[in-house]
């Protein structure tokens, strides 16, 4: 069955990078892309962008634009998400989701279980 | 991109309907059919509802649906039950290639 396996939970301090992984099973990892959104605590969804799994193009929220960054390694069927300059506000639960397509438009069906990232001094 | 606009609360009784709306711009909701639902239980994941409008995934019940009118889109949970209590939250694509999603809609079952 198809699965994402994220990475585990993260505490950083404030200017850190951190990264998260997204391992994906069950599917061909080089027909679908990937997205990923996050869920600061209380709140509710935010976007943050896609990638891919086909040639690692991706899109991301303007707001997010300069700290983020994307990658997909195929031979391990695996997304990474890296934020850098971490502040407080970027302490959430972090979502890979996988698209039913290629293209961005395709909505997403399947989630991993989130990764917890903690920034604090 | 502003979030989508979703009330903030709605309450049924069991076996009752209710619709949660989805409100975007001619850029978002009104541009394309691409508008996904999701609910989403305490420290869980979401699971997705409804896409492309009004598009069951396999699996889920017909007891939901949903519809879109202009730059509004809806979802309806019929026949409440106990097990519908969550957060849902509505999400569409926009004209920038990016989604959106809504505040997202507390869903109380009384």
């Amino acid at each position: 069955q198809v699965q994402l396996v994220q990475s585990g939970a993260e505490v950083k301090k404030p200017g850190a990078s951190v990264k998260v992984s997204c391992k994906a099973s069950g599917y061909t990892f080089a027909s679908y892309g990937i997205t990923w959104v996050r869920q600061a605590p209380g709140q509710g969804l935010e976007w943050m962008g896609w990638i891919s799994g086909y040639n690692g193009n991706t899109n991301s929220a303007q707001k997010l634009q300069g700290r983020v960054t994307m990658t997909t390694d195929t031979s391990t069927s695996t997304a990474y998400m890296e934020v850098r300059s971490l502040r407080s506000d970027d302490t959430a639960v972090y979502y890979c989701a996988k698209n039913t397509g290629i293209t961005p438009y395709y909505y997403m069906d399947v989630w991993g279980k989130g990764t917890t990232v903690t920034v604090s001094s | 991109q502003s979030a989508l606009t979703q009330p903030a609360s709605v309450s049924g009784s069991p076996g009752q309907s209710i619709t949660i709306s989805c409100t975007g711009t001619s850029s978002d909701v009104g541009a394309y059919n691409y508008v996904s639902w999701y609910q989403q239980h305490p420290g869980k994941a979401p699971k997705l509802m409804i896409y492309d409008v009004s598009n069951r995934p396999s699996g889920v019940s017909n007891r939901f649906s949903g519809s879109k009118s202009g730059n509004t889109a809806s979802l309806t949970i019929s026949g409440l039950q106990a097990e519908d209590e969550a957060d849902y939250y509505c999400s569409s694509y926009t004209s920038s290639s990016t989604w959106v999603f809504g505040g997202g809609t507390k869903l109380t079952v009384l």
